[in-house]
């Protein structure tokens, strides 16, 4: 069973500033299968970047994904003030057909 | 646009059972594989479940499985998540979310659209 973890578990910036989030998989994985998702306060997650490096439908392109085998970053160039959430990655396994969350870094206003 | 609505949420004693609902629109319902996934109150997101566009083959987390079934009804555009058995840790808000679009990269397995949510508690 893959596990993915998240760090750091917080991270507190200002607007403007850059935010890099880091996501590892407890073993190699396929990079088509990994995604991130923003979910603020009291609301649905959303999807920012699938295939590890695609940004989705509307993502400003100030979100960018990087990363392969278990190493994957999200970084924010120059934050927002609705950029403040908490992001997460997230893993599907072929074998036998589980998706699985990392437990998420939150994102707040130093 | 796409839409998707849970419903079915509340409040059930340990032990009991619980349907829940998501109401699709704004795409080929069919054509997309579904899945519920759940946030424990301040907590991250677990997987729950998904249904291929058929209704066959399903997969559950290891949490749920022989506890929980997942169907759809594709004339309704409805997928179900019927919950029995339901233990305190099952307290969550579910989420259904529709899976890629396989017909654009077939390589689609993440969620692009969301529901809002519907709150499960399981309490005496």
């Amino acid at each position: 069973e893959i596990v993915l973890t998240q760090s750091p578990g917080t991270l507190s910036l200002s607007p403007g500033e850059r935010a890099t989030l880091s996501c590892r998989a407890s073993q190699s994985v396929n990079s088509n299968y990994l995604a991130w998702y923003q979910q603020n306060r009291g609301q649905a997650p959303r999807l920012l970047i699938y295939g590890a490096s695609t940004r989705a439908t509307g993502i400003p392109d100030r979100f960018s994904g990087s990363g392969s085998g278990t190493d994957f970053t999200l970084t924010i160039s120059r934050l927002e003030p609705e950029d403040f959430a908490v992001y997460y990655c997230q893993h599907y396994d072929t074998s036998p057909g589980r998706f699985t969350f990392g437990p998420g870094t939150k994102v707040d206003i130093k | 646009q796409v839409q998707l609505v849970e419903s079915g949420g509340g409040l059930v004693k340990p032990g009991g059972s619980l349907r829940l609902s998501c109401a699709a629109s704004g795409f080929i319902f069919s054509d997309f594989y579904i899945s519920w996934i759940r946030q424990a109150p301040g907590k991250g997101l677990e997987w729950v479940s998904y249904i291929t566009g058929g209704g066959d083959p399903v997969y559950y987390a290891d949490s749920v499985k022989g506890r929980f079934t997942i169907s759809r009804d594709n004339t309704k555009k409805t997928v179900y998540l019927q919950m029995n058995s339901l233990r305190a840790e099952d307290t969550a808000v579910y989420y259904c979310a529709r899976i890629g679009d396989f017909a654009r990269w077939r390589s689609s397995f993440y969620f692009d659209h969301w529901g809002q949510g519907t709150l499960v508690t399981v309490s005496s």
